[in-house]
């Protein structure tokens, strides 16, 4: 059974620099194939996709996001990360690390989800 | 970016009953459309994938169906643990987009 344990820093002020990393548990980081996304939630904006990655760390960004966001890939550790830079109060939400069975595949496993608050 | 739009927005329902929500995508959508269950305090459950495949141990109350731009989640005979919200997603182009959600409360 595949496991998605998530941490951050759960307050920032606007202007910084938001830091998420999700460890993998249960199964192999490997085999190719697997995409690993991270995705937030918030009252306002719903469920929004914001990027994903493989294991050689290609990556693909939701637009409206992709000047200001970075994933990258630890297959060492078994870990992927999400840095979202210049935060504004628009960014609060849920956070949550999933896995796809490809790129082009639904999230069939999530993490439990870390909130993180903008607030000056 | 393809805009899904669910309906209804709440949908009151007693157990038993049969629960039939709608998901309608602004641009054809390439059969990659996936729908998702999340209880409070949770995150969401994959249920059904490529329209009207079920996800590993989802029950078979669950179905999905439908094409192109017009898609359904049909729950037929609701349990108890089916009151919840329902997001539709489409996963075919990016960016991945997803619905504003039914919820599926207790009459």
């Amino acid at each position: 059974q595949v496991q998605l344990q998530q941490w951050g820093a759960g307050l920032l002020k606007p202007s910084e620099t938001l830091s998420l990393t999700c460890a993998v548990s249960g199964r192999s980081f490997r085999p190719s194939g697997y995409y690993w996304s991270w995705i937030r939630q918030s009252p306002g904006r719903g469920l929004e996709w914001i990027g994903e990655i493989d294991h050689r760390g290609n990556t693909i960004y939701n637009p409206s996001l992709k000047f200001r966001v970075t994933v990258s890939v630890d297959t060492s550790n078994n870990q992927f990360s999400l840095k979202l830079i210049s935060v504004t109060a628009a960014d609060t939400a849920v956070y949550y690390c999933a896995r796809g069975e490809g790129l082009w595949e639904p999230s069939v496993y999530w993490g439990h989800g870390h909130l993180v608050t903008v607030s000056s | 970016e393809i805009v899904l739009t669910q309906s209804p927005g709440t949908l009151s329902l007693s157990p038993g009953e049969r629960a039939a929500l709608s998901c309608r995508a602004s641009q054809t959508v390439s059969g990659k459309l996936a729908w998702y269950q999340q209880k409070p305090g949770q995150s969401p459950r994959l249920l059904i994938y490529a329209a009207s495949s079920r996800a590993i141990n989802i029950p078979d109350r669950f179905s999905g169906s439908g094409s192109g731009t017009e898609f359904t989640l049909t729950i037929s005979g609701l349990e108890p643990e089916d009151f919840a919200v329902y997001y539709c997603q489409q996963y075919g182009s990016s960016p991945k987009t997803f619905g504003q959600g039914t919820k599926v409360e207790i009459k």
